[in-house]
């Protein structure tokens, strides 16, 4: 069970938007509505912001917005704001011979320049 | 408001079995909704699922890491625990306990440090 694929890094000036992806397969991204982001600032705990793929957590702005197409999920972040920058982590449901499992990305650095 | 507290050991010996306790308040594991579940991060590097446990006490782990890990409950405590047998320095992380609901980890505790080190 290989991490789902992120881009190491993503950047983008305030204002704009960035758009960060989070490839895996048809045995977990591409085969389950269970795709999650998480948002982690240095030596903090993980924040989730997006969950089922698009629905947002209470108290999460929405200037994050998630998506899905076949393997592929994608967190989008607009407006971007100086206190968005951290790492950003997708995780989906995923199963492998009958066993179940959640299984993360490698994670994006998502730097506001 | 849920809180999530890790317990146990920051130092482990190489083959030995790294014991953590989540303790967890404002809320019951016994709620059918939720799982709760061990999530790490190595030092610089990203999470890394180890497994859940729902109330009724079925678990799931993490294929790569099935034969060295069990998670258990204890109601009457409020607390779940994880133990990870024959560990390695490539256990050593940050391990933090976590609510899922779906999939999808709405609430994590702060984080304890452990390091596999003779």
């Amino acid at each position: 069970q290989s991490a789902l694929t992120q881009p190491p890094s993503a950047s983008g000036s305030p204002g704009q938007s960035v758009t960060i992806s989070c490839t895996g397969t048809s045995s977990d991204v591409g085969a389950y509505k269970y795709v999650s982001w998480y948002q982690q600032h240095p030596g903090k705990a993980p924040k989730l912001m997006i969950f089922e793929v698009s629905r947002r957590p209470s108290g999460v702005p929405d200037r994050f917005s998630g998506s899905k197409s076949g393997n592929t999920a994608s967190l989008t972040v607009s407006g971007l704001q100086a206190e968005d920058e951290a790492d950003y982590y997708c995780s989906s449901h995923a199963v492998t011979n009958n066993f179940a499992y959640v299984i993360f990305g490698g994670g994006t650095k998502l730097t506001v320049l | 408001q849920l809180q999530l507290l890790e317990s146990g050991p920051g130092l482990v010996k190489p083959s030995e079995t790294l014991s953590l306790i989540c303790n967890v308040s404002d809320d019951s594991i016994s709620s059918d909704i939720y799982h709760w579940a061990w999530v790490r991060q190595p030092p610089g590097k990203g999470l890394d699922w180890i497994g859940s446990i729902h109330y009724t006490g079925r678990t799931y782990y993490k294929p790569s890491l099935r034969s060295r890990v069990t998670i258990s409950l204890d109601p009457s405590k409020n607390q779940f625990s994880l133990k990870m047998t024959s560990v390695t320095a490539a256990d050593t992380a940050l391990y933090y306990c976590t609510r899922e609901i779906e999939s999808s980890s709405g609430y994590w505790g702060q984080g304890t440090l452990v390091t596999v080190s003779s």
